[in-house]
């Protein structure tokens, strides 16, 4: 079947703007997952989604990042006034449920350069 | 908070020979799962094999096998009969047991180079 998809591959953008992000996750998983990989580092956790609420927000490093899942499927994460240190590859992950028993299986990612 | 380290950056070996690539963690929590991803050029993360802290046993699946040392907070993985196809990042990763943390922390990686 089919498994998670980034969309868009890549996106670059300016300074200052604001960026969408899309994720769609494995049909039927409720769990989904935002990681941010910066160049040399392993990805490090956003915002975790059980449904449409958002269980763990604590990755998220400030208020110009924002994530929604209004259906409980595809989600959207929300770059305000970008700065050159968002720039990085961002992961998107569901799982069946959010129970540790489930693997999280990941996308391909967006790689959102800012210029 | 807990932190994973992985501390060779880059690893490379023989084709058809046995690497290990190293992990350390550190945790106050006595029940939590350990993972290594592999991470191709594609960007893909994909879950190589997993191990539950509670287990004794090593996990192994085909030619991926763990070490794991509670005590010693070490994690490590053996590739045997390296194959062309297993080059890429390989990413040592935690998650608690406990219901309501549901996230990975991954370590920095290392890159595994297999010559012919």
């Amino acid at each position: 079947g089919a498994g998670v998809s980034q969309t868009p591959s890549n996106k670059v953008t300016e300074k200052g703007k604001y960026v969408e992000l899309r994720c769609d996750p494995i049909s039927g998983h409720t769990a989904l997952y935002w990681y941010r990989q910066s160049l040399g580092q392993g990805p490090e956790f956003l915002i975790y989604f059980q449904g449409t609420g958002a269980a763990d927000d604590s990755g998220l490093p400030n208020d110009r990042f924002f994530a929604v899942r209004p259906e409980g499927s595809v989600s959207t994460l929300k770059i305000q006034r970008t700065e050159r240190g968002d720039s990085a590859v961002y992961l998107c992950a569901s799982s069946l449920t959010g129970t540790v028993f489930y693997e999280q299986y990941f996308g391909p990612g967006t790689r959102l350069t800012v210029t | 908070a807990q932190t994973v380290t992985q501390s060779q950056p880059e690893m490379s070996v023989q084709e058809a020979e046995t690497v290990t690539l190293s992990c350390t963690y550190d945790t106050s929590e006595s029940d939590y799962y350990l993972f290594w991803y592999k991470q191709p050029p594609s960007r893909q993360m994909i879950l190589v094999i997993r191990q539950e802290a509670y287990k004794q046993q090593n996990a192994t699946e085909n030619r991926f096998s763990v070490n794991f040392q509670k005590a010693a907070k070490s994690f490590s993985l053996k590739i045997s009969d390296s194959q062309l196809g297993d080059a890429a990042m390989y990413f040592c990763a935690y998650r608690s047991a406990n219901k309501g943390a549901q996230k990975l922390v991954f370590g920095q990686g290392t890159r595994l180079t297999i010559n012919p």
